[in-house]
């Protein structure tokens, strides 16, 4: 069973703030890592998928980070906006196994 | 949290058959889905699996290529019909409550 881990597990940020958490995954037989946002009685929405180890993607005021060889991500959210409140979840793809979720971080943003 | 059992984990089939999916979910959920995965790309929904009706299919999926059974809050089928290799893929369920999403470990199909 490959351990994917998501931290913090919730997060309460202040309107305007700028916030970042983490996803760690097994470094080794690495061949992507996938980012979703989830909100309820949607279904989820693909953020990124990222393969080389340094990789840096941006979408908007949300960006993330990937460090294959020690097995994490980070992903940022700059000038958080109420409407950025979700569920943000990590995947890890790695050989033919198809792709392991984290448990995601779940992202409050207070006026 | 729900733990959602996938099977079969994988297969191979010949074209023109046909596959079924299942997915279980210990737990009653209010939403379930199936998306396709291919290596190195994000999810693709194909359906949101209504309970006791029609599923609902997104744009580029049809109802006779990918029929979708969800006879109670805890179970859905996906069937891939007349398979062909372009149909090789990763086939995914999820399901969501109100405050969660849970995702089966998938179904790695080649077409031979």
């Amino acid at each position: 069973i490959l351990n994917v881990e998501q931290s913090p597990q919730s997060l309460h940020v202040q309107e305007g703030d700028s916030t970042n958490f983490t996803c760690s995954f097994p470094s080794s037989n690495f061949y992507a890592l996938h980012w979703y946002r989830w909100e309820t009685a949607k279904s989820p929405e693909a953020l990124f998928v990222m393969t080389l180890n340094g990789d840096e993607k941006k979408k908007g005021r949300i960006s993330a980070t990937l460090n294959t060889k020690e097995g994490y991500s980070y992903l940022y959210i700059k000038g958080s906006q109420p409407e950025d409140s979700a569920t943000y979840l990590c995947a890890f793809e790695g050989g033919a196994d198809g792709l392991t979720f984290g448990k995601g971080t779940h992202l409050i943003i207070q006026p | 949290s729900a733990v959602i059992s996938q099977k079969p984990s994988r297969d191979i089939c010949q074209r023109g058959t046909s596959l079924t999916i299942q997915c279980q979910v210990d737990s009653q959920v209010t939403m379930m889905f199936w998306y396709r995965q291919q290596p190195g790309q994000s999810l693709t929904l194909i359906a949101t699996a209504n309970q006791g009706s029609e599923a609902t299919y997104e744009s580029g999926f049809v109802i006779d290529k990918f029929p979708i059974s969800r006879p109670n809050l805890t179970f859905s089928t996906l069937t891939v019909s007349n398979m062909s290799p372009e149909d090789s893929s990763i086939y995914l369920c999820s399901a969501a409550s109100r405050t969660e999403a849970f995702f089966g470990q998938g179904t790695r199909l080649t077409v031979v």
